[in-house]
């Protein structure tokens, strides 16, 4: 019953230093996402995959990468930290839907801290 | 581009009474339109949905009308519970594929008894 999970929970880092966050679902879900979430600006999104081997831009990408090598996993990466990166970094996934009625499950969120 | 606008919080309520969340978005096309639910330190979780002008998504006691003269989707509930102090999200996926959502900034329910 395990759904999206991420890892690590919580990390702090230091300016400059480098981190991967992970995410796995379980329930075979063609397109995955990676959303971050700032007070009194919601949640918005930094980059997404609509398959297995593909990413694309969001709303937010830049200082981040993505990789999407087997269709369970997406992880998300910061090569150089920076403050402005502190924040809470939510998972999601859903499944391959017609038009545009699918439901996103997310993951309980990893909170990111730079100093 | 696409965008939503949700009423500003936090919104505090005694139990029992009645509560509604404005929410109107911009958008091509004709988007769905979704209420998600966020409990604190949980990731957020689908409350109810619509698809179409006039659709009413519900669920929990929590209802939406889609109105597309108004571009509005507010959120209602009748007797509002001490459970549902939560973060409320309004979101919309265009048309376009990727199931992609824009979301609007959240709006925090706190019920007191």
């Amino acid at each position: 019953n395990a759904g999206v999970t991420q890892t690590p929970k919580f990390r702090v880092l230091k300016t400059g230093q480098s981190m991967t966050l992970l995410c796995a679902q379980d329930m075979n879900h063609e397109y995955m996402y990676w959303y971050r979430q700032d007070p009194g600006m919601g949640l918005r999104l930094i980059h997404y995959s609509v398959g297995e081997g593909t990413t694309a831009k969001g709303e937010v990408p830049d200082g981040y990468n993505v990789s999407r090598l087997k269709k369970q996993n997406f992880l998300l990466g910061l090569e150089s930290a920076a403050p402005s990166q502190t924040s809470v970094y939510f998972c999601a996934s859903s499944r391959l839907a017609g038009g545009h009625t699918g439901e996103l499950f997310f993951g309980e969120g990893s909170r990111l801290t730079v100093l | 581009g696409n965008s939503v606008t949700q009423m500003e919080g936090p919104v505090t309520l005694s139990e029992e009474a009645f509560l509604t969340i404005n929410c109107t978005y911009t958008a091509t096309g004709y988007p769905s339109l979704f209420w998600y639910v966020q409990y604190p330190g949980e990731g957020l979780q689908l409350l109810l949905k619509a698809t179409k002008a006039d659709d009413k998504g519900s669920n929990k006691g929590f209802e939406a009308t889609y109105r597309k003269e108004t571009t509005s989707f507010h959120l209602e509930k009748g007797s509002v519970q001490v459970s549902d102090s939560a973060v409320y999200f309004c979101a919309l996926s265009a048309t376009g594929g990727g199931n992609k959502l824009t979301f609007g900034t959240g709006t925090q329910l706190k019920v007191e008894l």
